[in-house]
């Protein structure tokens, strides 16, 4: 079974750009959710999507956002970027929301670069 | 929301040793995993462990919800098992809070 797959690996933008970033989960998972990782502020849950639904949200603000399609593939945009908006995002998927034994399975991330 | 703090913050073995990574959490939880970040960035999903204890060859967690921590053993290290580990917790689903993590150098 393949894993979690992320698109782009790497990418550079500039401050205002936005960017698009994409997320294929595990054959047969239906959760997908997304991290964003930075130096200084670790790791932090960005949001999570479950049969094309958000179903939780972090604290990030609305320059941020996402969506997941059908066929569970997910997708997350960041418009007007900014300097701090460097980070590694990472993608994870479940099979789904809240069942016992749920196991995150994570891509291996996009690396974002703003100049 | 839930905190996490993971000790030690920085760990160095030589090959062979073993180790015991901790972890406690703030409030009760429903969902706790161990991760391990290898040196390329990927997120690996070691156990998934709310309660209980369980084993998966040289590693081994326990997590005692009651007095909410974890502790992950690390046997025999190798220096494959270099890079940080990662504590995350929730109270119900997978809305993840991470601990900021534990750096492990395994020398030879």
């Amino acid at each position: 079974k393949a894993g979690v797959t992320q698109t782009p690996r790497y990418l550079i933008k500039t401050r205002g750009q936005q960017v698009t970033l994409s997320c294929s989960p595990i054959s047969g998972h239906r959760s997908v959710s997304w991290y964003q990782q930075t130096p200084g502020q670790g790791l932090q849950f960005l949001f999570e999507y479950f049969s094309e639904t958000q179903r939780n949200k972090g604290n990030f603000p609305g320059r941020f956002s996402g969506r997941q399609f059908s066929n569970s593939r997910s997708e997350m945009n960041v418009s007007t970027l900014e300097l701090g908006d460097s980070a590694l995002y990472l993608c994870a998927s479940s099979l789904s929301v809240g069942r016992a034994n749920e196991k995150l399975f994570f891509g291996s991330g996009t690396q974002l670069s703003v100049l | 929301g839930i905190q996490v703090e993971q000790s030690p913050p920085d760990l160095i073995l030589q090959e062979g040793a073993n180790s015991t990574l901790r972890c406690n959490f703030s409030d009760s939880v429903n969902n706790l995993q161990w991760f391990h970040q290898n040196p390329w960035g990927q997120l690996i999903n070691l156990f998934y462990i709310p309660s209980g204890t369980k084993q998966n060859g040289r590693l081994s967690a326990t997590t005692v919800a009651t007095e909410r921590y974890s502790l992950l053993y690390i046997s025999s290290s190798q220096t494959t098992d270099s890079g940080v580990y990662f504590c995350a917790v929730d109270r119900n689903g997978n809305k993840l809070v991470f601990g900021a993590g534990t750096i492990l150098r395994v020398k030879s």
